[in-house]
């Protein structure tokens, strides 16, 4: 069964280092998502990403953060420099686009665990 | 999108069914409910959604009242590979898609 495969599984780096959360969505998707957990705390949603655009971004998703497709097969989140409270894990997600409208579900990795000293 | 309400957690018996309650009573015409759930620190696993009808699939069977205003999941012989926090989810099909999770029912099933 496809699935969302996501790299690394663990990150860890110093605060004000850049960082690239990588991310393979099922092929035939067209609509990629980044969510994040902090330890102890509720999902949330960071952007969405359609045709090569963001669709949709939140109030967490600032200046210092940035996502790309680079090719035809990977998504990525970069966090340019990265702060104490940006440990977390990072959820990339992805649907397809049904014809004719209707609503699609959305499919997750399993996270790339960040943590900044 | 509309709130959902879930209890905090749940206990279950292992092979038993597991009956997983969510008030969305602000929900409007055009929105779905899903079902996620989220085993430790793993990513959020889809399980089921629907709009006014019940819905199974190999999981679980999704039961909505009749004024949509609360939802039932049931997972019909639940094992201890369920046990998970579980997480419903109303959302409008063609405004925004992101997925607001609350913080979901913790499903403890015991042996």
């Amino acid at each position: 069964e496809p699935e969302v495969t996501q790299t690394p599984s663990h990150q860890v780096t110093q605060m004000g280092q850049e960082v690239i959360l990588r991310c393979v969505p099922i092929s035939n998707h067209l609509y990629f998502y980044w969510y994040r957990q902090i330890l102890g705390q509720k999902v949330e949603f960071l952007v969405s990403f359609y045709n090569n655009e963001i669709s949709e971004k939140s109030e967490i998703f600032d200046d210092q953060f940035s996502v790309e497709r680079p090719d035809g097969s990977n998504f990525t989140l970069k966090i340019r420099s990265t702060k104490l409270e940006d440990s977390a894990m990072y959820f990339c997600a992805s649907r397809e686009k049904r014809a004719g409208g209707g609503t699609d579900t959305q499919y997750f990795g399993p996270g790339t665990r960040l943590t900044v000293l | 999108d509309a709130k959902t309400t879930q209890p905090t957690s749940m206990d279950c018996a292992e092979g038993r069914a597991a009956n997983l309650p969510c008030n969305h009573s602000t929900i409007s015409g055009n929105e779905y409910v899903y079902w996620y759930r989220q085993i430790h620190s793993q990513g959020p696993q889809y399980i089921i959604h629907g709009l006014k009808n019940n819905e199974t699939n190999e999981m679980a069977s999704l039961i909505i009242t009749e004024d949509r205003k609360s939802s039932t999941l049931i997972l019909p012989h639940a094992t201890l590979r369920d046990t998970a926090v579980y997480y419903c989810i109303v959302r409008v099909a063609w405004n925004t898609d992101k997925l607001i999770f609350g913080t979901g029912t913790r499903l403890q099933v015991f042996p």
